[in-house]
């Protein structure tokens, strides 16, 4: 069983630019989290995508967009960066509809945009 | 906005001493989890509390709960140089565990 991976594991951007962030679940989970964790701080909620679909968003803007693929794994995307979105994204996959779900992080992709 | 306050926010002790953390909020959560993370690397699920007033060891490691399930707290028995790392309180609301909001952190160490 493979846990859930991100790419890249680095990356570099300059303002204005566009990025996608990738990430795999681990197998047999269905639900796909999204968190960024500035410098020092704890990790904040993006968006929750669930069978395809966003299911659920925290206090982003709209230039954070995301998809999930049918096998579940997940990309999120972040057009026009500006310098405070240097950061470590997380994405976190966990199976809903279990009793108790337990999220299963990746990672994560440090970004940084100069 | 539902916030989970921290503290302390930096630790640094001697092996062997006992610490705590705290986790406090003003909003009432469903379940309440406790996490690690070492640098490069995701946060690590340590347990999960639902119960109001619940208590869970992890071996050196007591996890309470509040009664009003607002607050936790983390506690650590003879600290050991690997227990080094950032520790994170997350709370949920309702049946779903993934939607999490997160408090600040608390960076420990622990000095041979």
């Amino acid at each position: 069983e493979t846990g859930v991976t991100q790419s890249p594991t680095h990356l570099i951007k300059t303002r204005g630019q566009q990025v996608t962030l990738r990430c795999s679940s681990q197998s047999g989970h269905n639900t796909v989290s999204w968190y960024q964790q500035a410098l020092g701080q704890g990790p904040q909620f993006i968006f929750q995508y669930y069978r395809e679909e966003e299911n659920g968003r925290g206090n982003f803007p709209p230039r954070f967009s995301g998809l999930q693929f049918p096998n579940y794994s997940s990309e999120l995307n972040v057009n026009a960066l500006e310098l405070d979105d240097s950061a470590l994204y997380l994405c976190a996959s966990s199976f809903s509809g279990g009793a108790q779900e337990t999220q299963y992080f990746g990672p994560g992709t440090r970004l940084l945009v100069l | 906005t539902q916030l989970l306050e921290q503290s302390p926010q930096f630790l640094s002790i001697q092996e062997g001493e006992n610490l705590t953390v705290y986790c406090n909020s003003s909003s009432v959560f469903s379940s309440l989890q406790w996490y690690r993370q070492e640098p490069g690397e995701g946060p690590v699920l340590l347990v999960t509390v639902v119960t109001g007033g619940e208590v869970k060891k992890l071996k050196r490691l007591t996890f309470q709960f509040g009664d009003a399930r607002k607050d936790s707290s983390l506690h650590i028995t003879a600290a050991q140089p690997g227990d080094t790392g950032l520790y994170l309180c997350a709370g949920s609301r309702g049946t779903s565990y993934g939607k999490l909001t997160f408090g600040q952190g608390t960076i420990l160490t622990v000095h041979p």
